[in-house]
């Protein structure tokens, strides 16, 4: 079965530094990957997704994420991290029918 | 968000109790899904329709049911409420073809069970 693992419960980053947040998969064929965010109080947000073509992709609010095929990874990054990017972050992948199989999720604290 | 909306946001009940959960989309799509959220665990899959007549089991199907009433509304059920399903509750729904992947959520229904 497809799955994502993310591997940090919490990930601290002062404002204005580089941000990560880690996504390893495991898929048989093509993986389609994806990145969510949930705000305080509110339902998830789409960031980004990996379909095929560039292994960088770019997406909103200045995130993009990396695909490496050869670590399984599709890790998260934005250059300069800002206080309203706080949030909960989900890695997700496409399963064989058309589900969607999240992580259990990344909680990103910003500190100013 | 506002395209797909949830009700009741909240909602506190007793053991035993039947609970439906609404979930409405103005977006036009065939696609509907409710999950729950438990902190550490993720979102998890209840149910999913690919169109009004296909209902299907998710990961935890267990002690719920759904209703697909229409292509804009799909409903979930909890037969006889028990503390272990207290959770955050969220419907999403999908679009078919190259789009399929983006799903657009509601907000949430908090529900306890006490």
């Amino acid at each position: 079965a497809q799955s994502v693992a993310q591997p940090e419960d919490q990930v601290n980053v002062a404002e204005g530094n580089p941000l990560t947040v880690k996504c390893t998969y495991s898929v048989s064929g093509n993986p389609y990957l994806f990145w969510y965010v949930q705000y305080p109080n509110r339902g998830l947000q789409f960031l980004l997704k990996y379909i095929t073509g560039d292994n960088l992709v770019k997406g909103s609010y200045g995130f993009e994420a990396e695909f490496n095929k050869s670590q399984t990874s599709f890790h998260l990054k934005k250059p300069s991290a800002l206080v309203s990017d706080s949030a909960l972050y989900f890695c997700a992948v496409r399963d064989r029918d058309d589900k969607i199989i999240f992580g259990k999720g990344t909680r990103l604290h910003i500190l100013p | 968000d506002a395209d797909v909306t949830q009700t009741p946001r909240n909602r506190i009940t007793k053991t035993g109790k039947r609970i439906m959960l609404e979930c409405s989309q103005t977006k036009g799509h065939d696609r509907m899904y409710w999950y729950r959220q438990d902190p550490g665990l993720g979102l998890r899959l209840i149910y999913y329709s690919f169109d009004v007549k296909d209902i299907n089991k998710g990961e935890i199907s267990d002690g719920y049911s759904v209703s697909r009433q229409a292509q804009a509304k799909f409903s979930l059920s909890l037969e006889s409420a028990i503390p272990n399903q207290t959770a955050l509750y969220f419907c999403a729904t999908s679009d078919i073809g190259w789009s399929t992947d983006t799903q657009y959520f509601g907000p949430g229904t908090r529900l306890t069970v006490l």
